[in-house]
């Protein structure tokens, strides 16, 4: 069974970093390309980065691109997000999400539960 | 960005048939997927590319369209349905998702 489990939310002041993990089990952890979904607090949904297999490829949305690093650690089973400069418009529950194994199978196949980002002061 | 616009709401009846539309503001080939995702849960995907059904997911869910137009249906609606439907497109680098259309089962 495919398992996502998010950590490392919490409260955070405008301004400040955060760092966000993902735990994968029940698969192949190495061989699909990995993301990371928000939504904010009764809003839809929202893409924030996407890596690929080796961790060699990386893609973000203008909206947070420069700002947060997504990493992963293929002997580890972990994806990460590094989030800087965070503002209150960051504020969303941020979903572990994973892709096919290539590029074009860009589809988001299973999620995590998820973690609740609190951007404020 | 690629904009895909979903009307916000439906309401049907248990048993009928209702169809869900995505239009997209540029072509997409084929690369359309449609999540449910019910209150207080994360999404979960029910259609990939398009027409492909998603593996668990019962095949009263279909999907069809390609380039702008693409919609969901679920035949017959039952009352465990009732969620917020999202369409998101693959073809472009940056990911998009339509708005959701919430339905409701009378």
């Amino acid at each position: 069974e495919v398992q996502l489990v998010e950590s490392g939310g919490g409260l955070v002041q405008p301004g400040r970093s955060l760092k966000l993990s993902c735990a994968a089990s029940g698969f192949t952890f190495s061989n699909y390309y990995m993301a990371w979904v928000r939504q904010a607090p009764k809003k839809g949904l929202e893409w924030v980065a996407t890596i690929s297999t080796s961790g060699s490829r990386t893609y973000y949305p203008d909206s947070v691109k420069g700002r947060f690093t997504i990493s992963r650690d293929n002997a580890k089973s972990s994806l990460y997000l590094q989030m800087n400069s965070l503002k209150s418009e960051d504020t969303a529950t941020y979903y572990c999400a994973r892709h096919g194994t290539t590029v074009v199978t860009r589809w988001f196949a299973y999620w995590g539960q998820g973690t609740l980002v609190t951007v404020s002061s | 960005d690629t904009v895909l616009t979903q009307s916000p709401a439906l309401a049907v009846s248990p048993g009928e048939r209702v169809s869900i539309s995505c239009r997209a503001s540029e072509g997409v080939n084929s690369y359309m997927h449609w999540y449910q995702q019910k209150p207080g849960q994360q999404p979960k995907l029910l259609i990939y590319k398009a027409s492909n059904l998603a593996s668990g997911v019962p095949a009263r869910f279909s999907g069809s369209g390609s380039g702008t137009d693409f919609t969901l249906t679920i035949d017959p609606v039952e009352a465990d349905d009732t969620a917020t439907y999202f369409c998101q497109q693959s073809w472009n680098d940056a990911l998009t998702f339509g708005s959701g259309t919430k339905l409701e089962i009378k």
